[in-house]
């Protein structure tokens, strides 16, 4: 059973970079599936951050893809998400996911169990 | 605010039944597009609870079910557990926004 585990930093001031990293066990990142960011602010609902597949293609949730890069590293069987520039309003709890489906119908079956983010000076 | 629409709260009282609702438009569920269900806890990560309009993951109760028609879908729950007691988002795709994943808000069902 694929397992997913997102790593941090869990403070960071404004305009500054965002990096996270998940860590996929029990299967691997060159499946057939696509692997996603997805994140959840506090008190209020998921937002889908983007996708990537193991060849490198990605999608982008159009409100975040100037400052967003999502990355796949195989030989670490992990993907990286970096967000720029970020603010307060970035502040949140981020999953990654795994995604399965058709393009048009991918539903996210397994997840992490999820980092803190806080942005503050 | 959510592209898919859902009521903040519901509430039922242990067996009964209760459905939640999740409204979308032209682009997503009214086009056809697939809609799928979670399940989340407070501080834990959503679980996939539907997916494909009406499947259940194995391991999830076949209380649980959930239908789609036009602009809207909905997930109906029977015979009210307390475990239940959770927040339900439902998700699909959507073509408008190149191609986006997009969420309902997230209902909250209280277990009376």
């Amino acid at each position: 059973q694929v397992q997913l585990q997102e790593s941090g930093p869990g403070l960071l001031k404004p305009s500054g970079t965002l990096s996270l990293t998940c860590a996929v066990s029990g299967g691997s990142i060159s499946s057939t599936d696509w692997w996603s960011w997805v994140r959840q602010t506090p008190g209020k609902g998921l937002e889908w951050l983007g996708e990537i597949y193991h060849s490198g293609s990605t999608k982008y949730n159009p409100s975040l893809q100037s400052r967003l890069t999502i990355s796949v590293d195989k030989s670490k069987n992990q993907f990286s998400l970096m967000l720029i520039s970020v603010t307060a309003a970035d502040t949140a709890m981020y999953y990654c996911a795994k995604n399965t489906g058709r393009p048009s119908a991918r539903f996210f079956d397994i997840w992490g169990p999820g980092t803190m983010v806080t942005v503050s000076s | 605010q959510s592209v898919l629409t859902q009521p903040p709260s519901v509430s039922g009282a242990p067996g009964q039944r209760v459905t939640i609702s999740c409204t979308g438009s032209g682009s997503n569920i009214g086009a056809g597009y697939e809609v799928h269900w979670y399940q989340q806890f407070p501080g834990t990560a959503p679980k996939l609870l539907i997916y494909d309009n009406n499947n259940r993951p194995s391991g999830v109760p076949d209380r649980f079910s959930a239908s789609k028609s036009g602009t809207s879908a909905s997930l109906a729950i029977t015979g009210l557990q307390a475990e239940d007691e959770a927040d339900y988002y439902c998700q699909s795709y959507d073509s408008s926004l190149s191609g986006s994943r997009v969420f309902g808000g997230g209902t909250k069902l209280t277990i009376l």
